[in-house]
């Protein structure tokens, strides 16, 4: 099964907006990454934070990971119509080597 | 640096036929992988592999051989194709298993 569950699945903004999305997962971590795919291509990655990290920023977004919960959360400020695509986090098991995908959460922001 | 290559991009395929999707990566990573994506399902990962000669399976492994000769190729192979593998399929590298990946533009499959 998928290690990673996002929510909300399809997530509708204005330009300037922030878009939040969140991640669930199931078992323990080496770190937690988020990616990002434009319709039809190859994912690309976005950010990437450490089991033993709370909080990391990158540019506009900035992910916060809480263990306790197993879960993660991706904002995104000042959403652009050039931030729309799909959203995926993975998870690396500390036990072995298979990075699993979420289905994703699709964002539109609306110019 | 090419990154990560797939070819084919489209391939139709007959029910029972087989074929090879052909991956390479030129930026010397061990890790390597293959992800299939059907719509709504996020990606299920096939087979990885940690170096040459060493390969493993993923979440969904059935009906798929794979193989690691070198440190830059992974190709995936369809043994009997079947409709149920109709889906996009991307190859994705990195340093190790747990370091972010870099992935291919995939190539898209449909078995008729």
């Amino acid at each position: 099964s998928q290690q990673g569950e996002e929510d909300p699945q399809a997530l509708s903004i204005q330009e300037g907006e922030n878009a939040t999305m969140n991640c669930s997962y199931k078992t323990s971590i080496n770190n937690l990454q988020w990616y990002r795919q434009n319709s039809g291509r190859g994912l690309v990655h976005l950010i990437l934070i450490r089991s033993n990290e709370r909080e990391k920023h990158s540019g506009r977004l900035r992910v916060t990971l809480d263990t306790s919960k197993k879960s993660s959360s991706l904002l995104i400020t000042a959403s652009r119509a050039a931030d729309t695509a799909s959203y995926f986090c993975a998870t690396a098991p500390y036990n072995n080597n298979d990075m699993r995908f979420g289905a994703g959460t699709r964002l539109t922001v609306k110019p | 640096n090419a990154g990560v290559t797939q070819t084919p991009k489209f391939q139709v395929l007959k029910t029972g036929q087989s074929m090879t999707l052909q991956c390479a990566q030129d930026m010397n990573h061990e890790y390597m992988s293959w992800y299939r994506q059907d719509p709504g399902m996020g990606l299920r990962l096939i087979h990885y592999s940690v170096g040459a000669g060493i390969t493993d399976q993923g979440e969904v492994p059935n009906g798929y051989n794979v193989s690691r000769s070198t440190t830059e190729d992974f190709p995936l192979r369809l043994l009997s194709a079947a409709p149920s593998q109709t889906s996009v399929y991307f190859c994705a590298s990195s340093g190790t298993g747990h370091l972010p990946l870099t992935f291919g533009p995939g190539t898209r499959l449909t078995v008729t």
